[in-house]
């Protein structure tokens, strides 16, 4: 049981670059999330999905896609990087609970992704 | 969205000392948990505590879900708690949306 894999852990990319950021969990966890943290500040949801097929934009979605085709995999695309998307940015799946929605998260490694 | 304030936000303590992290929300969560982040980034999951009251060794957590708050204990601290600790939580009417707080960064020195 690897709980949730992100790869790669790092990237340089160069502005107007693009790339995927790949997070796969083997918990058979409805919810899936992606967040980014930003150097000295806590972690700020960029999109999160409730299942396969459904996604939803969080709090700072601009940059980014996502899809959700099974349960185990919620890719994150970067079409056009630029300097402001340096960042490192965490996957994460939790269950859900009858009367309780979302339970305890769980979270990947992270990728450290530096657009220069 | 919530508001998630955690405060302190810094915190020195010598090795041995006891303390308290506090942690507001501005709307009542439903899944409340706490992380510590280590010095290599790493997210560790502490407690999942939507309400009540836990204890995992020398951590306990309480969550006064009613008042909209929730407390992290750590007790005869170690310099291998240092690092940064977050509070998040999300409405239970939408629950996929989890707010994360700025975190309170704990230095225990040897």
């Amino acid at each position: 049981n690897a709980g949730v894999t992100q790869t790669p852990k790092f990237r340089i990319l160069k502005i107007g670059q693009s790339m995927t950021l790949q997070c796969t969990q083997d918990m058979n966890h409805n919810y899936m999330y992606w967040y980014r943290q930003d150097p000295g500040m806590g972690l700020k949801l960029i999109y999160y999905s409730v299942g396969a097929g459904i996604t939803d934009k969080g709090e700072v979605p601009n940059g980014y896609n996502v899809s959700r085709s099974t349960t185990e995999d919620f890719p994150l695309r970067l079409e056009l990087a630029a300097p402001s998307q340096t960042s490192v940015y965490f996957c994460a799946s939790s269950s859900t609970a009858p009367g309780q929605g979302a339970t305890e998260a769980f979270f990947g490694q992270g990728t450290r992704l530096t657009v220069v | 969205g919530i508001q998630v304030e955690q405060s302190p936000p810094d915190l020195i303590l010598q090795e041995g000392a006891n303390s308290t992290l506090r942690c507001n929300f501005s709307d009542s969560v439903n899944n409340l948990q706490w992380f510590h982040q280590n010095p290599w980034g790493q997210l560790i999951n502490l407690f999942y505590i939507p309400s009540g009251t836990k204890q995992n060794g020398r951590l306990s957590a309480t969550t006064v879900a009613t008042e909209r708050y929730s407390l992290l204990y750590i007790s005869s601290s170690q310099t291998t708690d240092s690092g940064v600790y977050f509070c998040a939580g999300a409405l239970w009417t939408n629950a996929g949306k989890s707010t994360f707080g700025d975190g309170t960064t704990l230095t225990v020195k040897p």
